[in-house]
């Protein structure tokens, strides 16, 4: 079945510590998202790829890289630089392009991550 | 710069009991896109609809339906006859169509629904 695999499930992070979230799509979609959501918010943007080697930020990207080496995969990483990491991590993906970017993001079961 | 407000926190109901879900958005664009996402409690986001600024016919999908009023620039999700498997936090969800920020949501804070038996 195609979809957005993120793993893993739960991770923890020590002081310090970079730590990468995984992504991977199999739908063939352009376009790769990361968001953060924290209790009682909504998702906010992190990064965003709309082609392979290619990746902007967006409204948090402040303590986090990312790549986009392949269509399939967009890694997330947490460096020790953003002090605040425990959140509730999203990847998603679409197809969107200036006549179409009404098309739904596909959205994985995401990512929780813990300070230790 | 757009913004999308649900200003209902949590809602409680009993279950079959109908609960409407408010979403209202400010955007300078005149072309745009909401969305309503479910977040069960499981985690992950999933979509259910879409509605381009163009067409405001209220639309229902089952016990689902969904009412785009430009005028008041709302869109609020109405659940008829709730069942406990409609707990959940749904979001309301928002993308213009052109400029630099196509193909990005801008999120709600979200509505906690729990339905009790």
């Amino acid at each position: 079945d195609g979809g957005i695999t993120q793993s893993p499930k739960y991770l923890f992070r020590k002081e310090g510590q970079n730590v990468t979230l995984s992504c991977e799509q199999n739908l063939n979609h352009d376009a790769m998202y990361w968001y953060r959501q924290d209790p009682g918010q909504g998702l906010r943007l992190i990064y965003y790829s709309q082609i392979v080697n290619d990746f902007q930020k967006g409204d948090i990207a402040e303590g986090y890289s990312v790549s986009r080496e392949k269509k399939e995969s967009f890694p997330l990483t947490v460096t020790s630089a953003q002090k605040n990491p425990t959140a509730f991590y999203h990847c998603a993906s679409s197809n969107p392009t200036r006549l179409i970017s009404n098309q739904p993001q596909h959205f994985g079961d995401g990512t929780r991550l813990s300070i230790l | 710069a757009q913004k999308v407000t649900q200003a209902q926190t949590e809602i409680s109901v009993v279950e079959k009991e109908d609960v409407t879900l408010d979403c209202v958005y400010e955007t300078r664009d005149t072309t745009y896109y909401l969305f309503w996402y479910k977040q069960p409690p499981s985690g992950e986001l999933v979509f259910l609809i879409r509605r381009n600024s163009f067409d405001e016919q209220n639309e229902i999908s089952g016990r689902y339906s969904w009412n785009f009023q430009k005028s008041t620039s709302s869109f609020n999700f109405t659940i008829t006859a709730s069942q406990v498997v409609d707990s959940a936090v749904y979001f309301c969800a928002l993308i213009n169509a052109g400029g630099t920020s196509y193909g990005k949501l801008t999120f709600g804070q979200g509505t906690i629904l729990t339905v009790h038996p």
